[in-house]
């Protein structure tokens, strides 16, 4: 079992909608979870942390956490062309405090 | 926010030279910076841990003779890709987390695209 896994995709959704991207993770101990968002050719930009379970929000973005199902989501609200990109999954393990562990990441499209 | 510049931003060598690529923290102190390497359509794979004033600690498969890192000053690290060859063509992209914080929130630099030829 892959330590942080994402469904690659793509997914693709009209714009206005809301887009949902799933991530799960295997270290039941995991401390704390990334969404990182990567343009293509680009390198990853920090969209939102969570630490504790329940969900976080910051403008159009929410992340949720479910400590006891091992899983986070991020959620974005009134999709825009310009949100196309791979979305990356992090999470630091235990006792790895100055590691991140990456999913493949979720390739999501906002069709016109 | 936090900025981490990498230069350069892309490179092509022939096989067998070496290159060396740049991390610097440009508004922070990093103790610790990481580099990762990512193929075409796939995640980001750490190669190393970076220590200010010591030796990096490589992940496992990382040649370090091949893969050698640097971290002279709490604002730069440096990667060296000696002997490159076709198979380290990559996008090669560094990270550092702020010095004194523990949340695990890391930034990355502009990563470097390495062609060898």
């Amino acid at each position: 079992q892959k330590e942080v896994e994402q469904n690659s995709g793509p997914l693709s959704v009209p714009e206005g909608a809301i887009a949902s991207l799933n991530c799960t993770y295997s270290d039941r101990v995991s401390q704390s979870f990334f969404w990182y968002r990567q343009y293509s050719g680009k390198s990853p930009e920090l969209i939102m942390s969570i630490y504790s379970n329940g969900d976080k929000e910051d403008g159009r973005f929410t992340a949720q956490l479910n400590k006891a199902s091992q899983y986070v989501s991020l959620l974005i609200r009134d999709s825009q062309p310009s949100d196309s990109a791979t979305y990356l999954c992090a999470v630091t393990p235990t006792g790895g405090g100055n590691k991140l562990t990456f999913g493949t990441g979720t390739q999501l499209k906002v069709e016109l | 926010g936090a900025v981490v510049s990498q230069h350069p931003s892309w490179v092509i060598c022939k096989s067998g030279t070496s290159v060396k690529i740049e991390c610097r923290s440009l508004d922070f102190q990093a103790t610790t910076m990481f580099w990762y390497r990512q193929f075409p359509k796939q995640s980001l794979m750490l190669m190393a841990t970076s220590n200010e004033g010591s030796k990096a600690t490589y992940e496992q498969g990382v040649e370090k003779d091949k893969f050698l890192i640097n971290h002279a000053s709490l604002t730069l690290s440096t990667l060296t890709v000696t002997s490159a060859h076709p198979e380290d063509s990559s996008f090669y992209i560094c990270s550092a987390r702020i010095s004194g914080v523990s949340t695990g929130e890391l930034f990355f630099g502009e990563g470097s695209r390495l062609t060898v030829l």
